[in-house]
């Protein structure tokens, strides 16, 4: 069965570093999103992405967060200067976009573990 | 805005017994419900999507409802197994296509 992968699976890093984060949607899949889950907390919406452009973003993705498709198949999260409080588990979705917006799943990897020292 | 609450946030139960998971939501216009399950430090797998103008749905030993108006979801659990372990996640689409989810149930299935 097709499914949502995502690299690293655990990254650890410098507080100010850039880090990208990595992830391969479902094959034919036209809508890609981010989440991220603080450690006890929520799950929250951070980006979808459509056609080569951010359709949807919540007040977390601030400029220091950017997406990118650099090709066919990989999806990638930036953040230009960690903190902190980016210390999270970020998972990446992906849906097919042809269901219909009430009938559409959005799959999850696994997440990418992110440590902000 | 809308809120996503789960109740309870925890429960243990012995293997064979029947539970329900409840999801409430404060803003009643959805497009669709998903219930997933969390396995710890790993992904989320969808388990069953219900759309705004369904009631139920139902995958094997699982079952959800639908109560739009009311703003409630609740996930039923037939004859639980201790595989069924895991942290049971609700989330509602509200707007254009983001989820927005609920905290969670812990479920621990003794054997």
């Amino acid at each position: 069965e097709p499914e949502v992968t995502q690299t690293p699976s655990h990254q650890v890093t410098q507080m100010g570093q850039e880090v990208i984060l990595r992830c391969v949607p479902i094959s034919n899949h036209l809508y890609f999103y981010w989440y991220r889950q603080i450690l006890g907390q929520k799950v929250e919406f951070l980006v979808s992405f459509y056609n080569n452009e951010i359709s949807e973003k919540s007040e977390i993705f601030d400029d220091q967060f950017s997406v990118e498709r650099p090709d066919g198949s990989n999806f990638t999260l930036k953040i230009r200067s960690t903190k902190l409080e980016d210390s999270a588990m970020y998972f990446c979705a992906s849906s097919s976009g042809l269901a219909g917006v009430i009938q559409e799943t959005q799959y999850f990897g696994p997440g990418t573990r992110l440590l902000v020292l | 805005k809308q809120e996503v609450t789960q109740i309870p946030a925890a429960l243990s139960v012995p293997e064979g017994e029947n539970l329900v998971l409840n999801c409430s939501f404060t803003d009643s216009a959805i497009y669709n419900l998903q219930w997933f399950r969390q396995d710890p430090g790993k992904g989320l797998t969808s388990l069953l999507l219900i759309q705004s103008s369904q009631r139920e749905q139902t995958s094997g030993r699982l079952n959800a409802s639908l109560d739009k108006s009311s703003g409630r979801s609740t996930l039923y659990i037939a004859a639980s197994q201790p595989g069924d372990s895991a942290t049971y996640l609700c989330a509602v689409r509200t707007g254009r296509r983001a989820l927005t989810f609920g905290s969670g149930t812990r479920l621990q299935v003794q054997p």
